[in-house]
């Protein structure tokens, strides 16, 4: 049974435009969110993270937003480029735990 | 410096073999992690070691056998694989979780392991 959703495989949006990936979770108790970006045949590369204390955490081009009540999570990519063509996953624990549940990924593609 | 160091970077390994993938990482971090990912799937987590002791074992099978000779180094021992164990493995470290603490992992390149 998943407990972390990612419902579109792939995304493909023009470069400057608003990149949106989604995350969808099952368990409550998860209170730590974390956006991981994955190039082919590398390991992944933490982008940003969220706790479930806050609903919006921000770094640069990247912004995620965490909806409790709905379970959701999402990253915001403004502007896009090229170079943010990738898998991107997100991921949560519970409680300070060591393990990482992570979604299937979503891939995007941005085009110049 | 958030690097993690991983070698070899590719392996290939008969089935009779005995190899082992190497990590490394000087951030401090207490927690170190492998994780096996194949191809278009996310990271499995496979064993975590939290200030040099194993914490969790995800039922991995015996012929996987890691190890943490210290606080910046992690080896996994890899001894008559088969070849559906042909995967990416990675290494991972962070901050030692706990209480109300929760902490990024910061993941190496990966070993890319072909068994056959």
């Amino acid at each position: 049974d998943q407990q972390v959703k990612q419902n579109s495989p792939s995304l493909s949006v023009q470069e400057g435009r608003i990149s949106i990936l989604n995350c969808d979770y099952t368990n409550s108790m998860f209170d730590y969110f974390l956006w991981y970006k994955k190039y082919p045949a590398e390991g992944p590369t933490f982008l940003i993270s969220i706790s479930s204390i806050k609903d919006k955490n921000e770094d640069g081009r990247f912004t995620v937003f965490l909806n409790k009540s709905a379970k959701h999570l999402s990253l915001h990519i403004v502007p896009s480029q090229p170079g943010d063509s990738a898998v991107y996953f997100c991921a949560t624990s519970q409680g300070g735990s060591e393990k990482l549940v992570f979604g299937k990924g979503t891939k995007l593609t941005v085009n110049p | 410096d958030t690097e993690v160091t991983q070698t070899p970077k590719h392996l290939v390994m008969g089935m009779t073999n005995k190899k082992s993938l190497k990590c490394e990482q000087h951030m401090g971090h207490r927690a170190m992690y492998w994780y096996k990912q194949k191809a278009k799937k996310p990271p499995e987590l496979m064993f975590v070691y939290s200030y040099e002791k194993l914490s969790i074992n995800e039922s991995v099978p015996s012929r996987f056998s890691p190890e943490c000779p210290n606080s910046s180094l992690l080896n996994l021992h890899l001894h008559a694989l088969q070849p559906e164990d042909s995967a990416l493995y990675l290494c991972a470290s962070s901050h030692s979780q706990g209480g109300s603490s929760s902490y990024e992992q910061y993941f190496g390149p990966g070993t890319r392991l072909t068994v056959t």
